[in-house]
């Protein structure tokens, strides 16, 4: 199962808002409203930020949020912080696997 | 609230066998609708889906790894295990075990992961 395409490295200035993309087929991100994104700050596990292409588990900010258009579902981080500068992946069900599929990942830098 | 702990070595020689545990707390790994499993990730790269089992036994393993890789439950100590055979240089990773409620879509909680390196 390949994973799906995210850029490697996106970034932004202080307060700015950016958009991480994740880009699969109509087997996974296109066919099914079960995307999620997390966060990985170095050396830490992941963290779930986005479940279902756009909730939020408690706890998240609402700076957060997410959404999806045919194969490619987006992470928008509105208001960057220097605490965003982390490693981001997606996630995806997808009709080839029981495990679902990861995003290659994006490394999110606030310049 | 579940945490989760990884525990084994963390130097493995090629052509045997990985073995680690995890402990739960705060939760009992029988009980409810919630699946069990493990996730690597090399260094410097993203997540692989090692597999996962359901609290009720049911096993997925990723396709690359089956003949290899075993996942288990024990519901005494409340912990699982995941086992993988013949390992190279190419198994290197942190391993991560990780749970989740099978009716979610995603994985929380995550344990803080172990790496384990594979050589002589």
């Amino acid at each position: 199962q390949s994973a799906l395409t995210q850029p490697v490295s996106v970034s932004g200035s202080p307060g700015q808002s950016i958009t991480i993309s994740c880009t699969g087929t109509s087997s996974d991100v296109g066919g099914y409203n079960y995307v999620s994104w997390y966060l990985q700050h170095p050396g830490r596990a992941p963290k779930v930020l986005i479940y279902d292409v756009t909730n939020r588990p408690s706890g998240i900010s609402n700076r957060f949020s997410g959404s999806k258009s045919g194969n490619t579902a987006s992470l928008t981080i509105s208001g960057l912080q220097a605490e965003d500068e982390a490693d981001y992946y997606c996630s995806s069900y997808t009709s080839r696997s029981t495990l679902g599929v990861f995003g290659s990942g994006t490394k999110v830098t606030v310049i | 609230q579940v945490l989760l702990q990884e525990s084994g070595p963390g130097l493995v020689k090629p052509s045997q066998t990985l073995s680690l545990t995890c402990s739960v707390s705060g939760g009992s790994i029988s009980s409810g609708n919630y699946f069990w499993g493990w996730i690597r990730q090399p260094a410097g790269k993203g997540l692989e889906w090692i597999g996962r089992i359901h609290s009720s036994g049911a096993t997925s393993y990723n396709t690359s790894l089956i003949g290899r890789v075993t996942i288990s439950l024990d519901t005494s100590k409340n912990q699982f295990s995941l086992r993988l055979s013949s390992v190279t240089a190419a198994d290197t990773a942190i391993y991560f075990c990780v749970g989740g409620a099978y009716s979610n879509s995603y994985v929380d909680p995550w344990g803080q992961g172990t790496l384990v390196t594979v050589s002589a």
